[in-house]
């Protein structure tokens, strides 16, 4: 059973691209978990979706950020026209049932340049 | 809204017990974990622990919960240079996100 993938593991972006980061999450798990990293800092919670469904999105910047959970495929967050201040490490987490042990991807580094 | 603070460094001797120590402010939190961060890399799941519990124990690693004082520790025995690396407490309440600490960073030494 592979751990939770994401892809890719870092990324580069000009100022004003859009940035696309993948979450495949563990099998048999059905909620997914967006957290951002800034340097030197822990964790802040962005997002948690369940298939198809946004359950909380109290972590989410208003502007630039989406994020979905497709019937088949991966999760996606999806940032538009980057910044500088986006640079950070993005980690997915899924788990099989909501408020359980959340196991953790390797992260997408995204450095916008 | 909940908070979870940690000390930011932490430096021992190999061979010495480290003790990482976490606060935090939901009283309502039912699982308290610990993660384990090496440079460049994600995170990885230490342990946790269930909110009615007072301590677990898993082979160097022991987690000791005082709920009255919302109070989170690590020890870890025997600590290995292996062990270096940043230390995140964190807590999920009644929702299923996790509020995570600044994170301690355990340097070892010979």
């Amino acid at each position: 059973n592979a751990g939770v993938m994401q892809n890719p593991r870092h990324l580069v972006r000009r100022r004003g691209q859009e940035a696309r980061l993948r979450c495949s999450p563990m099998k048999g798990h059905s909620h997914v978990y967006w957290y951002r990293q800034l340097p030197e800092e822990g964790l802040k919670f962005m997002v948690y979706l369940q298939k198809e469904n946004i359950i909380d999105e109290s972590g989410m910047p208003k502007e630039r950020f989406s994020a979905e959970f497709p019937k088949e495929g991966p999760s996606i967050l999806r940032i538009q026209q980057v910044v500088r201040g986006d640079s950070a490490a993005y980690f997915c987490a899924s788990s099989p049932v909501a408020g359980t042990e959340a196991f953790f991807g390797q992260g997408t580094r995204l450095t916008v340049v | 809204g909940e908070d979870v603070e940690q000390s930011l460094f932490l430096s021992v001797r190999e061979g010495d017990s480290s003790v990482i120590n976490c606060t935090y402010t939901d009283s309502s939190s039912t699982y308290l974990y610990w993660y384990k961060q090496e440079p460049g890399a994600g995170l990885q799941l230490l342990t946790y622990i269930f909110s009615n519990m007072d301590m677990k124990q898993d082979q160097r690693l022991t987690v000791l919960l005082n709920k009255k004082d919302k109070h989170l520790s690590l020890r870890i025995a025997d600590t290995q240079t292996g062990d270096s690396a940043i230390y995140f407490c964190a807590e999920s309440g009644t929702a299923s996100k996790l509020t995570f600490g600044t994170g301690t960073r355990l340097q070892v030494t010979l």
